[in-house]
């Protein structure tokens, strides 16, 4: 069965440091892999996506990066963190190709983000 | 411009009624796929029930039912014999076909009273 795993749950970091979440999917191949983000009691807000190896999509201009240097592995990093990073980010993978509507999303557990 | 709209941000119902979470969204495309997630306040994200815009009855997941009105443009939650656990936020969301990714309305926080 597939399964996603995302870490740290929980993580608080000053200003100005660098980030680095990893999500890791287990049990499928060639997935469509996504970084969200979700500010205090708001939806979801599509950071990045990528479709395969090395291809990132980014939706938001910030001061994120995401990268995915192998099938099932996907990085949201920065290199000098803001108050405004704050917030719940959750990974996902979807196996929706072409015109399949029927698959959703599976999301990993989250990390909460506090930048102080 | 694709949007999905939640209009109630707080819903309160009593333990065993059924409530219905109203979700309305905006396309042009004929082609495409509606979902509602559930986030309990652990925030991970819970698939509840899927409906594609061509298929002709609604679509139902044991006490979850969506009711789609595709004149209106809407597809709304309907949770039967509501329980403590279903206390959480919603999400109703949108994909459409030959895209990637899926559009997120606001959500609707409920709460069970027993």
């Amino acid at each position: 069965s597939q399964t996603i795993h995302q870490w740290p749950a929980t993580l608080v970091q000053p200003v100005g440091s660098p980030l680095s979440l990893e999500c890791t999917v287990e049990g499928t191949s060639n997935p469509n892999l996504y970084w969200y983000r979700q500010a205090a009691g708001r939806g979801l807000q599509l950071l990045f996506y990528s479709v395969g190896i090395g291809q990132i999509s980014s939706e938001v201009p910030q001061n994120l990066s995401a990268s995915r240097p192998q099938d099932r592995q996907f990085i949201l990093s920065s290199k000098k963190l803001l108050l405004s990073d704050s917030g719940f980010y959750l990974c996902a993978w979807s196996l929706m190709k072409g015109s399949l509507l029927g698959y959703g999303y599976t999301f990993g557990s989250g990390t909460r983000l506090t930048v102080v | 411009a694709q949007k999905i709209t939640q209009t109630q941000p707080g819903m309160f119902v009593q333990e065993k009624e059924a409530v219905t979470l109203d979700c309305t969204y905006d396309t042009s495309d004929q082609s495409y796929g509606l979902f509602w997630y559930k986030q309990p306040s652990s925030g991970e994200m819970i698939f509840l029930i899927y409906q594609g815009s061509y298929d002709e009855q609604n679509a139902t997941e044991g006490r979850y039912s969506l009711n789609f009105q595709k004149a209106r443009k809407s597809a709304n939650l309907v949770i039967s014999a509501s329980q403590l656990g279903d206390s959480a936020m919603y999400f109703c969301a949108m994909r459409l076909a030959g895209t990637y990714k899926y559009i997120f309305g606001t959500g609707t926080r409920l709460k069970v009273l027993a």
